[in-house]
């Protein structure tokens, strides 16, 4: 079974640019979530969708970020525009009841 | 919401001893307790988790105790290995009343286990 997929691995972008990440879920799981982890610091929850539909997204830190998940399947996390306070490790999960399965993260640069 | 503090930061260990890293969690309807494993360049992934049901499990060198009343969860890892340097989370999280859906994952500080050969 394919595992979560994120795209890219890494991204270096200057401030003020765009950036889109890409996370394709295992096949199945109605429940998405976007994570990240700044320097060093605990992994935090930025936001959970159920299918196409934004379940909780208390964890978005501001407007510059915007997530969609179009029909269900796969989601994109833009940053618009972005600072140097976005850099960190984006961590995107798919979940089946209890367990949560964690791609292997896109390591944001912003310059 | 749910705050979870994790202890310590940085763990180093010889070969074949025992590791413990310490959670406490600030939530009392936080029910479900998973640990993260995570490698240099590699993904998070589930090592053993506990439920609020249970005091304790364990799954061959790794277990896991889980104290409801003080609100506290401990990963046990005996007869190191170097192979067991990583970083590991520890998490919380609470389902629904029926059980049947978890919610979001606040997670620990994270610990950097070193374990010399």
């Amino acid at each position: 079974e394919a595992g979560v997929t994120q795209f890219p691995s890494h991204s270096v972008i200057e401030k003020g640019q765009t950036v889109t990440l890409r996370c394709d879920p295992i096949s199945g799981h109605d429940n998405l979530y976007w994570y990240r982890r700044v320097m060093g610091k605990e992994i935090k929850f930025l936001l959970h969708f159920v299918k196409e539909s934004k379940q909780d997204e208390s964890g978005m830190p501001n407007n510059r970020f915007l997530a969609e998940r179009t029909g269900g399947t796969y989601s994109t996390l833009k940053v618009q525009p972005a600072e140097l306070e976005d850099s960190g490790v984006y961590f995107c999960a798919s979940q089946l009841g209890s367990e949560a399965f964690f791609g292997q993260g896109t390591r944001l640069t912003v310059v | 919401g749910e705050n979870v503090e994790q202890h310590p930061s940085t763990l180093s260990v010889q070969e074949g001893d025992s590791a413990v890293i310490k959670c406490t969690y600030s939530d009392s309807a936080s029910n479900y307790f998973p640990w993260y494993k995570q490698e240099l360049g590699k993904r998070p992934q589930l090592i053993i988790d506990i439920r609020s049901n249970v005091g304790e499990k364990k799954d061959q060198r790794i277990a896991v105790t889980l104290n409801k009343t003080a609100k506290h969860f401990s990963l046990h890892i005996t007869e190191t290995q170097p192979e067991d340097s990583a970083v590991y989370f520890c998490a919380a999280s609470r389902s629904n009343a029926g059980g049947t859906s978890y919610g979001k994952l606040t997670f620990g500080q994270g610990t950097i286990l070193t374990v010399h050969p």
